[in-house]
């Protein structure tokens, strides 16, 4: 098992574009989160499922973010109409529910750059 | 709401000399804790964690205890090294359903030679 990836690591973009991340989870976890972090600041909840339900979303996830985890696997984020001030990096952990309470892997996130 | 404060960084420390970092917390209920480190381009690795009250995570010479009168879970190390330079991140987790974690700010760590 490798651990937790996201692709791309880097992505640069203009406002108004759509961008989409995609993140792959260790491979026996149900639950998948969404973070995101600015700089000099800790990671802030986005989102999570368990399996392939979104259970929860953050006020921070606006209608312009959606997520989905089509078959309780990997998981993307799009962000449509990108904005200046979603430049961050968006950070995806994984974990098992019935694991240590709550341990989450996290993966190496993506930085996001909106130009 | 859940919320986790952090010591205001950055802390330069020459090697081998002690490590605090302090972090309390308030929750809506029973939490988990837990320590994160993040190094330059990389994702949050757990450092340690305790899971109820009195319990002492240890991980690395890296010690915590959740002291719940005090709410808090500050971080300890004896002797620091140049590689213990990172970011690190409290973090906390309340036990429900839901294990989503609400984290400090981060303490920068530098460990000078």
């Amino acid at each position: 098992d490798t651990g937790v990836s996201q692709d791309p690591r880097h992505k640069i973009t203009k406002r108004g574009q759509n961008v989409t991340f995609r993140c792959d989870p260790i491979s026996e976890h149900n639950r998948l989160y969404w973070y995101r972090q600015t700089l000099g600041q800790g990671p802030e909840f986005l989102t999570y499922f368990q399996n392939e339900a979104q259970l929860e979303k953050s006020r921070l996830l606006s209608d312009r973010f959606s997520a989905e985890r089509p078959k309780g696997s990997f998981s993307t984020l799009e962000i449509q109409r990108t904005e200046q001030g979603d430049s961050a990096m968006y950070l995806c952990a994984s974990s098992f529910v019935a694991g240590f309470p709550h341990e989450q892997f996290f993966g190496p996130g993506t930085r996001l750059t909106v130009l | 709401g859940d919320s986790v404060t952090q010591m205001e960084g950055p802390v330069t420390l020459s090697e081998e000399a002690f490590l605090t970092i302090n972090c309390t917390y308030t929750a809506t209920g029973y939490p988990s804790l837990f320590w994160y480190v993040q190094y330059p381009g990389e994702g949050l690795q757990l450092l340690l964690k305790a899971t109820k009250a009195d319990d002492k995570g240890s991980n690395k010479g890296f010690e915590a205890t959740y002291r719940k009168e005090t709410t808090s879970f500050h971080l300890e190390k004896g002797s620091v090294q140049v590689s213990d330079s990172a970011v690190y991140f409290c973090a906390l987790t309340l036990n429900t359903n839901a294990g989503k974690s609400t984290f400090g700010d981060g303490t920068t760590l530098t460990v000078k030679p």
